[in-house]
């Protein structure tokens, strides 16, 4: 099990309201990434960051903002949350893993934030 | 366009049963190929994970083969138990960047009936 955490688990807001998604972890990666997923579709990265201060936007535009002040926190705020946010985000860190032959980044998988915007 | 494909799109067998899920991917240039686990409600979880130099690799009951000229990978669970229901997700990631881009399918959904 990976030590990375989301909270809330779930989440069900009215629109308009502004809401942060909490993301941590401690297992001290540098590399860390939203994802959006809708059901029984593929994952999509909305915001991703190499370390502190630092932040990209995915491949999925998001109305989402992030910020990474500290290694282990990597929080989204919606500002105005609205029905089409309705989706489940997904935080995630990554490792650097070597062997005799390749090397790649090794991501481990928050539980989860199930938005809904009503 | 880098895409990866999965079928079936769903899957329901029997306890005990075995079956076998495909993935097509045109990632390029590839660097790796996983499959992760995920739980209804839950983050993806990984199985396995192959380079181009491994054409199969095992995690208990779950065997994933890799076919790099075909740019074909399967996924395949022995004796199935009913915590197998989940959807497997396969995942391609390229080369072309310091992050690692991962391409993701849209995951077959495994269902183990009783």
């Amino acid at each position: 099990e990976a030590d990375i955490y989301q909270t809330p688990r779930y989440l069900v807001i009215g629109t308009g309201k502004k809401i942060t998604l909490e993301c941590s972890q401690t297992m001290g990666h540098d590399k860390m990434y939203w994802y959006q997923q809708d059901p029984g579709m593929e994952l999509h990265l909305i915001h991703y960051s190499y370390g502190v201060n630092s932040t990209e936007k995915g491949d999925l535009s998001s109305e989402s903002t992030v910020s990474r002040i500290r290694t282990e926190h990597f929080p989204l705020t919606l500002e105005s949350a609205r029905p089409s946010h309705t989706s489940q985000y997904l935080c995630a860190s990554s490792e650097k893993v070597s062997s005799r032959t390749s090397e790649y980044n090794e991501q481990f998988f928050g539980p989860g934030t199930r938005l809904t915007v009503l | 366009k880098n895409q990866v494909e999965q079928s079936p799109q769903s899957l329901i067998i029997l306890e005990g049963k075995n079956c076998t899920l495909q993935c097509n991917y045109t990632v390029s240039p590839f660097s790796n190929l996983r499959w992760y686990k995920q739980d209804t409600g839950r983050g993806p979880v990984s199985l396995t994970i192959m380079t181009f130099s491994e054409n199969t690799k095992s995690n208990g009951r779950y065997t994933a083969t890799l076919d790099a000229d075909t740019k074909q990978s399967s996924l395949h669970i022995t004796a199935s138990q009913l915590s197998d229901s989940a959807s497997y997700i396969c995942v391609v990631s390229d080369r072309g960047s310091t992050l690692g881009r991962l391409y993701f399918g849209r995951g077959t959904q495994l269902t183990v009936w009783p």
